[in-house]
Order: C-alpha cells, then sequence, then structure tokens
C-alpha cells in the first residue's frame, strides 16, 4: 500500500523556521519526482515546490523562492520542506505529492502566527 | 509564467445534469493538463492526466479533453458524489500552477 505521512507541521511565529517531512512508502521512491503543494484556510490549491528523482532539478514558487528550501533522501525514502522567514501568508496545509502516479499525503497544517 | 483561468469559478447543478467546466492557459501548454476533484477536508484525487486520459478508478462518466490553451472536463450525468471543487493543473513548464477551481454544488 502507498503512503505519504507528511509531519512537522504546527504554530510558528512570523519570522521562524519549521521543517516538514513525507515519510514514503509502498512506492519506488527514488524514481520519481516529487512536490510540496499548500492550501490555504478556504482557498485553492497552490504548487510550492518539486525535486527531481536525484535532486538534480528543484524549482520553487516565487511566493517562497529564497525563504523554503526542498530536499529528499532517497535512502531514507524521505521528502523535506525547510522553511525560513515564514509569513502569515504561509499559513496553509502542506501537502507532498508525486503528481505522476497520484500520491498524496494527508497534509500537514502550518500556522504562522504571533 | 503560465497562467490558469476555469470558468466558471461556482456552479449549481442538478443530479443527473450534464456539466462541462473550462480551463484556459495563458499560453500552449500542448496536453500537459490534469484535472482535480477535491471535496472538503479531503486530499485532491486526479480524475484525467494527459488533459484526456482517466485515471484508473475513476468513473466513465469523467472526461477530458483540449489541446494547447483550452480544455475542458466534463462529467455527463452528476452523481450525488461529484459535488466537490474541480481543479486544473498545468506541468508544462515551471512554475506549475493549478487553475483557481470550480465549486460544483447543489442546486
Amino acid at each position: 500500500e502507498v503512503q505519504l505521512v507528511e509531519s512537522g507541521g504546527g504554530l510558528v511565529k512570523p519570522g521562524g523556521s519549521l521543517r516538514l517531512s513525507c515519510a514514503a512508502s509502498g512506492f519506488t521512491f527514488s524514481s520519481y519526482s516529487m512536490n510540496w503543494v499548500r492550501q490555504a484556510p478556504g482557498k485553492g490549491l497552490e504548487w510550492v515546490s518539486s525535486i527531481s528523482s536525484s535532486s538534480s532539478y528543484i524549482y520553487y514558487a516565487d511566493s517562497v523562492k529564497g525563504r523554503f528550501t526542498i530536499s529528499r533522501d532517497n535512502a531514507k525514502n524521505s521528502l523535506y520542506l525547510q522553511m525560513n522567514s515564514l509569513r502569515a501568508e504561509d499559513t496553509a496545509v502542506y501537502y507532498c505529492g508525486c503528481f505522476g502516479n497520484d500520491y498524496w499525503g494527508q497534509g500537514t497544517l502550518v500556522t504562522v502566527s504571533s | 509564467d503560465i497562467q490558469m483561468t476555469q470558468s466558471p469559478s461556482a456552479m449549481s447543478a442538478s443530479v443527473g445534469d450534464r456539466v462541462t467546466i473550462t480551463c484556459r492557459a495563458s499560453q500552449g501548454i500542448s496536453n500537459y493538463l490534469a484535472w482535480f476533484q477535491q471535496k472538503p477536508g479531503k486530499v485532491p484525487k486526479r480524475l484525467i492526466y494527459a488533459a484526456s486520459s482517466l485515471q484508473s478508478g475513476v468513473p466513465s462518466r469523467f472526461s477530458g479533453s483540449g489541446s494547447g490553451t483550452e480544455f475542458t472536463l466534463t462529467i455527463s450525468s452528476l452523481q450525488p458524489e461529484d459535488f466537490a471543487t474541480y481543479y486544473c493543473l498545468q506541468h508544462n513548464s515551471y512554475p506549475i500552477t493549478f487553475g483557481p477551481g470550480t465549486k460544483v454544488d447543489i442546486k
């Protein structure tokens, strides 16, 4: 059974940092590009970042460029998102996903508030 | 960057209705388009990939068409479980972009 399980969300003050993790199982994680997508409360879906299977190619949305860093550890079947300089507008449920196979995690809520 | 628009943004429909949702890209994206369905509090679910290919397990009342800049998602006969928000997604080039969504609710 394919599983993507996010963790690391929570409440953080503006300017703070969080590191999200996504643990993958049930498929060959190292073969696929992975993504982070977020959804602010009551809003639509927003792509955040993508990383290729071998980490050779990395892309970010303009809204997070310079503040967020995506990475992966294929030996641990894990995807990460380091989020720095967080803002109120970063408040959202963050999903990890593999678009190629339509695999999604259940999401982890990040709340940026003082 | 490629901008995605959807129309309508919301609609009311009845069970059995034929529903069509349109997604337009600000520039050509070939067939690098997917359609997702999302219900409140749930994870998005892909319905269509490559503009017109039906995701395994998705009912055949869903279909997609289009290429280039204009795409449609059609539900041939709306069922109670289809009331949801629908998003298109382009992955022709980065940044990947979602459409703003179309909420389909009960008339």
